[in-house]
C-alpha cells in the first residue's frame, strides 16, 4: 500500500482567489488522480496527473480552472483557480500502485465564501 | 465501465454480519468487481475485489453470483467503526497501470450498537 498526505487539510478562501493543494506519496507511483466530492455527493474524477506531460481532464473540467502539476513520481499539485462558492468541496488525491487498486489521500476540505 | 445499483442505505447490528448487495447486470467478461468504503471525513479505502470466484481477506468476503450479474460484500462481524458509505465499482483493470475509478452513490451502512 501507499501512504498519501495532502496539504492543506482544510481551508476557507475568498471568492476570486486560488488555492493550490499538494499531494505527496511515500513511494513512486505510476498513476495519480484528482477527485472532487461536493457536499453530500459521490466522488467525481477531475483529471489524471501525468508525470512529465499535461494532465488528462475529464469532461466538464478544464486546465484553466484546475491546473495540475506532476513534477515527479511522488508529488502532484492541483490548483483551484478563481474560486466561487460552487467550488466548495473535498478534493482528493489518489494513486495507483498496480492495475487493480487505488489508495486515497485524506482529502482537502475547501470552503469558498 | 458497467453501471452498478446499490441500496442507498442499510442498518446492521453490531457484531452481526453485514451483507451489502450490488447489482451489475451489464458486466462484461473482463470486468472486475471492486469494493471501496468511505468513512465520514476520510478518503475512500480499498476493501476487496474479484472477477468470478469468491474472495476473502482480512476485512471482508466478496460473493459473486455464477452469472456475475450481482455480488455481495460481507463484513462478518460488523463494528461501529464499519459505519461508512460502501461503493461497488465494476471496471476493467488498466493494462499494466491503474485506471480511474467511477463512483456511484454507494450504500450508507450504519452499524447500530
Amino acid at each position: 500500500s501507499a501512504v498519501i498526505s495532502q496539504k492543506p487539510s482544510r481551508d476557507i478562501c475568498q471568492r476570486g482567489t486560488s488555492l493550490t493543494i499538494q499531494c505527496q506519496v511515500d513511494s513512486q507511483v505510476t498513476m495519480m488522480f484528482w477527485y472532487r466530492q461536493q457536499p453530500g455527493q459521490s466522488l467525481t474524477l477531475i483529471a489524471t496527473a501525468n508525470q512529465g506531460s499535461e494532465a488528462t481532464y475529464e469532461s466538464g473540467f478544464v486546465i484553466d480552472k484546475f491546473p495540475i502539476s506532476r513534477p515527479n513520481l511522488t508529488f502532484s499539485t492541483l490548483t483551484v483557480s478563481n474560486m466561487s462558492p460552487e467550488d466548495s468541496s473535498i478534493y482528493l488525491c489518489s494513486v495507483g500502485t498496480g492495475y487493480e487498486t487505488q489508495y486515497f489521500g485524506p482529502g482537502t476540505r475547501l470552503l469558498v465564501l | 465501465d458497467a453501471k452498478t445499483t446499490q441500496p442507498p442505505s442499510m442498518d446492521c447490528a453490531e457484531g452481526r454480519a453485514a451483507n451489502l448487495p450490488c447489482n451489475h447486470s451489464t458486466i462484461s467478461g473482463n470486468e472486475y468487481v471492486y469494493w471501496y468504503r468511505q468513512i465520514h471525513s476520510q478518503g475512500p479505502q480499498y476493501i476487496i475485489h474479484g472477477l468470478k470466484n469468491n474472495e476473502t481477506n482480512e476485512m471482508a468476503s466478496l460473493i459473486i453470483t455464477e452469472d456475475r450479474k450481482s455480488s455481495t460484500l460481507i463484513l462478518p462481524h460488523a463494528t461501529l467503526r464499519d459505519t461508512a458509505v460502501y461503493y461497488c465499482i465494476v471496471r476493467v483493470p488498466g493494462s499494466g497501470s491503474a485506471r480511474q475509478l467511477t463512483f456511484g452513490s454507494g450504500t450508507q451502512l450504519t452499524v447500530l450498537p
